[in-house]
């Protein structure tokens, strides 16, 4: 079962940009790894924030973005908020199974 | 869009525990549907997932041959399955396509 990479922690500034990766250990991460990304706040159930590398959930803020950076999938934030801050979790499908990575505590600070 | 997961409890090691989601404001049978699952305090594993057809399903190592995910596109349902179920299975269990339910607990103990 492959295994995917999350930064464990990032600290990004009001109003800054930060990028968050995914990367698997099978080699780099493709358009058909399908990534999505999550966000999870205390207490809360997750939700989609990015979904199929790119795509946005209707309620995704336009300051989200999803990409493929140097054989890894991204996420970026532009012009972070402080609600903004949370677990951030990366999903890549394998063909049929899928694994998650470990999680970003992303700080807004 | 509001996916409603049920089923949940308390049930003892090598039990059997059989959990629903069930889909509104959703074509629920365009879309691969997910069971996924979150020991609280920890991060997210995805369990199992299945076709929009439900002609093929995967499943996560430590499931395979105990769980089984199963869908009912004219119900809008999907189901898991759970027997032989162990004290490690204990999390909350979330059905997620793009949208998420708010999760039902499963606890395995004697």
């Amino acid at each position: 079962q492959a295994v995917v990479t999350q930064e464990p922690s990032l600290t990004v500034s009001p109003g800054g940009t930060v990028t968050l990766t995914c990367g698997s250990s099978t080699g780099a991460v493709t358009s058909g790894h399908y990534a999505y990304w999550f966000q999870q706040k205390p207490g809360q159930a997750p939700r989609t924030v990015i979904y199929d590398t790119t795509n946005k959930q209707s309620w995704t803020p336009a300051r989200f973005s999803g990409s493929l950076l140097g054989g890894k999938a991204a996420l970026t934030l532009s012009g972070a908020q402080p609600e903004d801050e949370a677990e951030y979790y990366c999903l890549l499908s394998y063909s049929g199974p899928r694994v998650f990575g470990g999680g970003t505590k992303l700080t807004v600070l | 869009v509001q996916l409603v997961e049920s089923g949940g409890g308390l049930v003892q090691p090598g039990g059997s525990l059989r959990l629903s989601c069930e889909a509104s404001d959703f074509t629920f049978s365009y879309y691969w549907m997910n069971w996924v699952r979150q020991v609280p305090g920890k991060g997210l594993e995805w369990v199992a997932d299945i076709r929009p057809d439900g002609s093929e399903q995967f499943y996560v190592d430590s499931v395979k041959g105990r769980f089984t995910i199963s869908r009912d596109n004219a119900k809008k349902s999907l189901y898991l399955q759970m027997n032989s179920l162990r004290v490690e299975d204990t999390a909350v269990y979330y059905c997620v396509s793009t949208y998420w339910g708010q999760g039902s607990l499963v606890t395995v103990s004697s």
